[in-house]
């Protein structure tokens, strides 16, 4: 089983819909949740960080984390065809940590 | 504001031939660096990380090896590259809690 699973997509969805992104993990002692934005060719941008549960927002952006069914999500309201890409989850364990896992990402295509 | 630099953007080599990629980060000091590769559709595999000058941790045994002369520069090398060593390598740096990627150099191995 990897420590992080991620349905790689891709997601079709058309333009202003709602998309909800999601991560599942298995290592109990993640404390911190990235989400990140990667457009073809370039390097991933950070988008979102959360520590612990609970639910962070960022304009049309919503991170949630549930710890107990070990699950993240990410929420992207009045989607745009801008955000087109591919969304990495990342997280750690206790803070100082040298080493993240990643998601092996879910391509998003919001249609004009 | 930190900001963080790779080059060159695209290469293309030979098998056999060396490799040298480097990775530059401004407006921070003493960070952890970090070196990955992104095969076409698979995820982020770590390769090297440094948490100081001259301190490389290697995750993933192989035909690279990483150094870190500078406080802000991270060097991933190669002496002989394989056909298998294409694809997308991605400098970061991290903070306690998060990490920041650079704009990635594609590496394409004839």
């Amino acid at each position: 089983q990897k420590e992080v699973e991620q349905d790689p997509g891709p997601l079709s969805v058309p333009e202003g819909a709602i998309v909800s992104l999601n991560c599942t993990y298995s290592n109990s002692a993640f404390q911190y949740f990235m989400w990140y934005r990667q457009y073809s060719r370039k390097g991933p941008e950070l988008l979102m960080y959360t520590y612990s549960s609970g639910n962070k927002e960022d304009g049309r952006f919503t991170a949630q984390v549930d710890k107990s069914s070990k699950y993240i999500s990410l929420f992207i309201r009045d989607s745009q065809p801008s955000d087109s890409a591919t969304y990495l989850c990342a997280m750690s364990g206790t803070s100082g940590t040298y080493k993240y896992i990643f998601g092996t990402g879910t391509r998003l295509k919001v249609l004009a | 504001s930190q900001t963080i630099h790779q080059w060159p953007a695209t290469l293309v080599q030979p098998v056999g031939s060396p490799l040298s990629l480097e990775c530059t980060v401004e407006g921070t000091s003493n960070p952890n660096l970090y070196w990955y590769r992104q095969a076409a559709g698979r995820g982020l595999q770590l390769l090297f990380y440094s948490v100081g000058i001259g301190q490389i941790s290697s995750e993933v045994p192989q035909n690279l090896s990483a150094s870190r002369p500078q406080d802000r520069q991270f060097i991933l090398s190669s002496k002989k590259l394989l056909l298998s060593d294409s694809g997308f390598y991605l400098c970061a740096w991290g903070t306690s809690d998060t990490q920041y990627f650079g704009p990635g150099t594609r590496l394409t191995v004839l």
